[in-house]
């Protein structure tokens, strides 16, 4: 039982570049998560999805889209990547009551050149 | 819009001594109130939680109050540990049709010895 599983663990990309980051869990939670996390200002929440095949916007969208086509696996894609988009992501997922504890993936850390 | 806020940002206690972190809310549906702890280049993890319908919660030196008229939450560490030393964050889950968690923007404690 892994939990949940982000990789890559780093990646530098230079500007207008793209990429994929993949988030996998074993737990068969419905509830998945992307977040960003900068310095001072905590994790902020990205898109997030509740269930196979449905994605949402969080908090900061702009610039990331996602993906939901297996219930294990939520991809997050920056299309043309920006030095803003530097940061430290992390994936997370529930069971998807809204009142229980998010599993955090290890955490991939992001440079845009 | 939905948010939560956190403070202070960071936060320094003498060894033993006791260290409160407080956060409020904006969504007055919010019904889950985690907190994580995230140590140095690791992943956050679940310490404590509270529910609506609870007021007070406590585990060992950790106790989590909650008072939704006001719509705060506040951590309570008692006889803290170098051990202790470590960002954590509040997070408050957000009901618009479907859950989403929304974390404050943390707070660095240092346990001095």
């Amino acid at each position: 039982n892994a939990g949940v599983t982000q990789t890559p663990k780093f990646r530098v990309l230079k500007t207008g570049q793209s990429m994929t980051l993949l988030c996998a869990q074993d737990m068969n939670h419905e509830y998945m998560y992307w977040y960003r996390q900068d310095p001072g200002m905590g994790l902020r929440l990205i898109h997030y999805s509740v269930g196979e095949g449905t994605t949402a916007k969080g908090e900061v969208p702009d610039g990331y889209n996602v993906s939901r086509l297996k219930k294990q696996n939520f991809l997050l894609g920056l299309e043309s990547a920006a030095p803003s988009q530097t940061s430290v992501y992390f994936c997370a997922s529930s069971y998807g009551t809204g009142r229980e504890k998010l599993f955090f993936g290890s955490g991939t850390q992001l440079s845009v050149l | 819009g939905e948010n939560v806020e956190q403070h202070p940002s960071t936060l320094s206690v003498q060894e033993g001594d006791s260290a409160v972190i407080k956060c409020t809310y904006s969504d007055s549906a919010s019904n889950y109130f985690p907190w994580y702890k995230q140590e140095l280049g690791k992943r956050p993890q679940l310490i404590i939680d509270i529910r609506s319908n609870v007021g007070e919660k406590k585990d060992q030196r950790i106790a989590v109050t909650l008072n939704k008229t006001a719509k705060h939450f506040s951590l309570h560490i008692t006889e803290t540990q170098p051990e202790d030393s470590a960002v954590y964050f509040c997070a408050a889950s957000m009901s618009s049709g479907t859950y989403k968690y929304i974390f404050g923007t943390g707070t660095r404690l240092k346990v001095l010895a």
